[in-house]
């Protein structure tokens, strides 16, 4: 079955210094995994999706994520926090039907002014 | 049009009323979704209707009824709930596995639902 793991449940940072959000997937297959971005009591934005068109996958507002098979990562960075990335990211993958997103537990980011 | 819109945004009710949630989405997407979301927790996928035909029922309690009235809407019933029920509900909408490889699901902004 697949899954994902987030390895961190809350990441804080300063504006202007990069983000790293850490995600590993388990799959018996070429997943097709997706970053999702949740603001307080909002709904859940797509910020990526990995489609294995290519392993560098870029995003809205600056973020992006690599896929690396050999680590089964698929890590979400952006160069330069903002204060409006404060916010709960999910690392996601479907499953092998297609018709059920399978999250991780979740990484709140805090942007420190 | 890419958004999926929800209404309420806010339902407070008793244990004895009957309410609804509705969803509607104007994307072409024949798949739609009920999810809950308790406070600081991944979504839990409750429903799955694809071209208007419920496909998935994770075991949620009867109380909640979803209903796909036509390929746009998408309503949750709810009836006799309790106050472990309060919680955000979100609906999302995706192009069917039949056509669409990947399956990105689109959220709207929820229904943030208090039961009293």
């Amino acid at each position: 079955a697949q899954s994902v793991t987030q390895l961190d449940s809350h990441v804080s940072v300063s504006e202007g210094t990069p983000v790293l959000l850490r995600c590993n997937y388990s799959s018996s297959y070429s997943p097709s995994l997706f970053w999702y971005v949740q603001h307080p009591n909002k709904g859940l934005q797509l910020l990526l999706k990995y489609t294995s068109a290519a392993t560098l996958v870029k995003g809205i507002n600056g973020f992006e994520a690599e896929f690396k098979k050999s680590e089964t990562s698929f890590h979400l960075t952006k160069p330069s926090a903002h204060m409006s990335d404060a916010a709960e990211y999910f690392c996601v993958v479907i499953n092998s039907y297609g018709n059920k997103l399978v999250f991780g537990a979740g990484t709140i980011l805090r942007v420190k002014s | 049009d890419t958004e999926v819109t929800q209404t309420p945004k806010h339902l407070v009710m008793g244990m004895t009323n009957k309410k609804s949630l509705k969803c509607e989405q104007h994307m072409g997407h024949r798949a739609m979704y009920w999810y809950k979301q308790k406070a600081k927790k991944p979504p839990e996928l409750m429903f799955v209707y694809s071209y208007e035909k419920l496909s998935i029922n994770e075991s949620v309690p009867s109380r909640f009824s979803p209903e796909c009235p036509n390929s746009s809407l998408l309503n949750l019933h709810l009836h006799a709930l309790q106050p472990e029920d309060s919680a955000l509900y979100l609906c999302a909408s995706s192009q069917d596995k039949q056509r669409e490889v990947y399956n990105e699901q689109f959220f709207g902004p929820g229904t943030r639902l208090t039961v009293l």
